[in-house]
C-alpha cells in the first residue's frame, strides 16, 4: 500500500515562531488531508488539498501532487496549536492512510 | 448542520466480550469510515460503507465486523475481544472527496 511518511516527528516551538511539517508519499493520491488532533482525540479538519495552496487563519498547506509532498506551515503558534498534527491520504480505495503524526508542543 | 455522532464515548469490556459501537453520520452524507487508534499502530483503516455496501475492509481479523443502515448509520462490532483492541475507534463520514469529517470517537478499554 501507499507510504505516508511525516517530519519532523516532534517540534518544540516558542510561542509566536513559525515552523514547517512536511508529508511525503509514495504513489499518487487522488486526496489529501491534513488534521490536528486535540486532547480528547477528536481530529479536526484542517484542510482538503489535494493540490495546491490553501490558507486558514495562521495556518497554511501546499501539495505538490507532482512531487508527492505536502507542507504544513505555522505562523505565530500560540499554546492552543499544541497536539498531533496528521497527514492523510486518499487513492482509488476509499480509505485515508495517515501518516504517523508530528507532535507539536508550543511553549509560552 | 449537527456533526457525526458516536456512542457510547467510553466503555469497558473484559476479555471474550463483544461490544457493538454506533456512528451517526452528518445529515446527507452516505459514505461511513471507521478507524481504530493507538499507540502503537496508529490510525488504521477498518472499513468504509456507502449506501449499506462495505466498500473496502482494512487488514483487521474477522472478530472486526460492521454495517450500515438505510439512514447512513453505522455500527461496527467487535467479538471475542482482547486485551490488543483497547483502542479509540473514530468514524468518518463524507458526501463526497473530503473524507475529513470525523466524530468525537469511542474509547474502548479492555480488561
Amino acid at each position: 500500500g501507499i507510504q505516508v511518511e511525516q517530519s519532523p516527528p516532534d517540534l518544540i516551538l516558542q510561542e509566536g515562531a513559525n515552523s514547517t511539517l512536511r508529508c511525503n508519499f509514495s504513489d499518487s493520491v487522488n486526496n489529501l488531508q491534513w488534521f490536528h488532533q486535540n486532547p480528547w482525540g477528536q481530529l479536526i479538519n484542517l484542510f482538503y488539498i489535494p493540490s495546491g495552496t490553501k490558507q486558514n487563519g495562521r495556518l497554511s498547506a501546499t501539495t505538490v501532487a507532482t512531487e508527492r509532498y505536502s507542507l504544513l506551515y505555522i505562523s505565530s503558534s500560540q499554546t492552543t496549536d499544541s497536539g498531533v498534527y496528521f497527514c492523510a491520504v486518499v487513492t482509488n480505495d476509499y480509505k485515508l492512510s495517515f501518516g504517523a503524526g508530528t507532535t507539536v508542543t508550543v511553549r509560552a | 448542520k449537527a456533526g457525526v455522532t458516536q456512542t457510547p464515548r467510553y466503555l469497558i469490556k473484559t476479555r471474550g466480550q463483544q461490544v457493538t459501537l454506533s456512528c451517526s453520520p452528518i445529515s446527507g452524507h452516505r459514505s461511513v469510515s471507521w478507524y481504530q487508534q493507538t499507540p502503537g499502530q496508529g490510525l488504521q483503516f477498518l472499513f468504509e460503507y456507502f449506501s449499506e455496501t462495505q466498500r473496502n475492509k482494512g487488514n483487521f481479523p474477522g472478530r472486526f465486523s460492521g454495517r450500515q443502515f438505510s439512514n447512513s448509520r453505522s455500527e461496527m462490532n467487535v467479538s471475542t475481544l482482547e486485551l490488543g483492541d483497547s483502542a479509540l475507534y473514530l468514524c468518518a463520514s463524507s458526501l463526497g472527496p473530503d473524507r475529513g469529517y470525523f466524530g468525537p470517537g469511542t474509547r474502548l478499554t479492555v480488561l
